[in-house]
């Protein structure tokens, strides 16, 4: 069965610090897709990246970059030199290619960036 | 600009009542989808369709109900069956199959008094 796990509920750190979001997934396919996704406090959720399960590679946007690593079922997302605007709530979530056109989603994790 | 409206953005109702949630698209999305997320929890699929009349229901599809007439429309109605309607509802569309990228409407939260 699929699942994702985000086993950190709420992290804290002060403004221009480096976090790590983890997100650990369960799949039995090897055809899959990972998310990320950010929800601010007005509530919608906003798009960040997907990746396939046959593309390994490190990928950097910005202060963003995410870490995706099959041998530990991982894909965890770092914000380098953290601003107030990156508080919110961030969801990782697993889709499975050709099965229930769904996507599963962990339960996020609330980042709070003290100024 | 193309993207994923929903109304109202706050909706108070009260015990008994059904309620009609808006979501519309512009971005010619074949896909539709209903979630509901409730306070420290992630999002849980009521309703999808992949294509118009046509739809499937989620993993909490108990006390709710869709239609796909258009392209561009997926109305979510919330019944009086549903036994804890209080929640934030969010609507996403994607290109058509599950392992597409979904994009999201703004949400509205839903009050039963």
């Amino acid at each position: 069965a699929q699942k994702v796990t985000q086993a950190q509920t709420e992290i804290s750190v002060v403004e221009k610090e480096d976090v790590t979001l983890d997100c650990v997934y369960e799949t039995r396919d090897t055809t899959y897709y990972l998310f990320w996704y950010k929800q601010p406090p007005s509530g919608e959720l906003v798009f960040l990246i997907r990746r396939n399960s046959f593309d390994e590679q490190n990928e950097i946007s910005g202060r963003y970059s995410w870490n995706f690593q099959k041998s530990t079922s991982s894909f965890n997302f770092t914000i380098t030199a953290s601003q107030v605007v990156d508080s919110a709530v961030y969801f990782c979530a697993l889709s499975e290619a050709g099965r229930d056109d769904k996507i599963i989603f962990g339960k996020g994790t609330r980042l709070h960036i003290l100024p | 600009d193309g993207g994923i409206t929903q109304s109202p953005k706050y909706l108070f109702r009260k015990e008994g009542q059904n309620v009609t949630l808006s979501c519309e698209q512009n971005l010619n999305h074949d896909a539709m989808y209903w979630y509901r997320q409730d306070p420290g929890q992630g999002l849980r699929l009521i309703y999808y369709s992949q294509i118009v009349n046509d739809f499937q229901k989620g993993d909490i599809a108990e006390g709710y109900s869709v239609s796909r007439e258009k392209k561009e429309s997926f109305p979510l109605t919330v019944t009086s069956a549903q036994k804890n309607p209080t929640a934030f509802y969010l609507c996403a569309s994607s290109g058509g199959t599950g392992t597409d990228t979904q994009y999201f409407g703004p949400g509205t939260r839903l009050t039963v008094l």
